[in-house]
């Protein structure tokens, strides 16, 4: 069965350093986001791809976070630098097309310290 | 105001009896699509059921049903002869948006029901 993959599955940065998420999307799956999950919170929305294009990113706090999907297949996350209040879960998803379901990876548990 | 209401922060159920997760929503767009997702502990956010505004009939897929009544702006999730295995947090998850008007969708997450199965 077809799966998005994310690594690492852990990550531990100190804060003002740097950090990257990968995500690798269900095969051909044109619609590719990333989501932040607060511990006891539901995830949102941070960023929204449409093959390699940003549809949607009004929630990526840009002066911190940079997404790409250089190739319109696998995406990568980062955050420069680093703050506590990044500490959170990130999770990828994939859909065929933007309006249809989306299909989640494993997540990536980022603690700042 | 919320787009999503979850009320039910957490919920006990006993094994092989039905449980009710409440969901409510919040939009003026005419078409939008509603979807259940299941979190267990390890992170992944596993789909479960998704209902369209225009879908007449409540969805089903398998143990679980999602009770769509679209003048209350609810779409509660039914799961039937719960097993252990459905312990976890579900949430309730919104698309809206036109792509015609605005250009893309927005996806928007409730805060989540944690469910606990008992033996």
């Amino acid at each position: 069965e077809a799966e998005v993959a994310q690594s690492p599955r852990y990550k531990i940065t100190e804060k003002s350093q740097a950090v990257a998420f990968w995500c690798d999307p269900i095969s051909g799956h044109a619609t590719l986001y990333w989501y932040r999950q607060i511990l006891g919170q539901g995830p949102e929305l941070l960023v929204q791809f449409q093959d390699e294009s940003v549809v949607d990113d009004s929630q990526l706090p840009k002066d911190r976070f940079s997404a790409e999907r250089l190739k319109g297949v696998d995406s990568t996350l980062k955050i420069q630098p680093a703050e506590l209040g990044d500490s959170a879960m990130y999770l990828c998803a994939s859909s065929l097309d933007r309006f249809l379901t989306q299909y989640f990876g494993p997540g990536t548990r980022l603690l700042v310290l | 105001a919320q787009k999503i209401t979850q009320t039910q922060p957490g919920m006990f159920v006993q094994e092989k009896e039905a449980v009710t997760l409440d969901c409510t929503y919040d939009t003026s767009d005419q078409s939008y699509g509603l979807f259940w997702y299941k979190q267990p502990s390890s992170g992944e956010m596993i789909f479960l059921i998704y209902q369209g505004s225009y879908d007449e009939q409540n969805a089903t897929e398998g143990r679980y049903s999602l009770n769509f009544q679209k003048a209350r702006k609810s779409a509660n999730l039914v799961i039937s002869a719960s097993q252990l295995g459905d312990s976890a947090m579900y949430f309730c998850a919104m698309r809206e948006g036109e792509w015609a008007t605005s250009g893309t969708y927005k996806y928007i997450f409730g805060t989540g029901t944690r469910l606990k199965v008992l033996a």
